[in-house]
């Protein structure tokens, strides 16, 4: 079963507008991730969080993290048509520090 | 310079045909990844290496067989292709094995088989 689900699967929203995309998990993390995956590219790392921090910043990106709820929610401030992607979180698992599980992503469009 | 590369960038070939794709990091980073991406855009980790020595193997079948012949460099040879390999395979790498850090990607082979 899936590690980390996004929601929603999709967003469109106007030029200007925040967005907000979150990831839910089913067991204990060490941290979670956020990466950003342009059409025909690889994935690109946003922003890293862990399990003992609640908020981070980078820029017009905010990342937060509930352990309680297992979630993790990832805001865009005055998006723009260059943040059209998919988002995806990955997280760390508290057992197993050799790999991180994706999720299977939001994708993000941006209308002019 | 391009961080992580992977050849070919599209790879087209009948179904039974053997196929590989390589990859390469110059960013100094002494862990490696395989993943494949399928169509619904699920990325699932296939294998990872460090420092040349195979760390994760993701119960993937054994017609897929990694190498990497040092830590810069790891390819990804393909036996007996079926229409189920048919995905965007990515190549990472991170600076170490730990998952606190984070993993550059390469830009993906997009293998379609016939």
């Amino acid at each position: 079963s899936q590690q980390g689900e996004e929601d929603p699967q999709a967003l469109s929203i106007q030029e200007g507008e925040n967005a907000t995309m979150n990831c839910s998990y089913k067991t204990s993390i060490n941290n979670l991730q956020w990466y950003r995956q342009n059409s025909g590219r690889g994935l690109v790392h946003l922003i890293l969080i862990r399990s003992n921090e609640r908020e981070k910043h980078s820029g017009r990106l905010r990342v937060t993290l509930d352990t309680s709820k297992k979630s993790s929610s990832l805001l865009i401030t005055a998006s723009r048509a260059a943040d059209t992607a998919s988002y995806f979180c990955a997280t760390g698992l508290m057992n197993r520090d050799d790999k991180i599980i994706f999720g299977k992503g939001t994708r993000l469009h941006i209308l002019p | 310079d391009t961080a992580v590369s992977q050849t070919p960038k599209y790879l087209v070939t009948q179904m039974g045909n053997d196929k590989s794709i390589k990859c390469e990091q110059n960013l100094g980073h002494d862990t490696m990844y395989w993943y494949k991406q399928d169509s619904k855009k699920f990325l699932k980790i296939m294998f990872s290496y460090n420092n040349k020595e195979l760390i994760i193997n993701e119960t993937v079948p054994n017609r897929f067989s990694p190498k990497s012949p040092d830590k810069a460099h790891l390819n990804l040879h393909i036996n007996s292709l079926e229409l189920g390999d048919s995905a965007v395979y990515f190549c990472a790498s991170s600076p170490g094995l730990t998952v606190d850090q984070p993993q550059h990607f390469g830009d993906g082979t997009r293998l379609s088989i016939l």
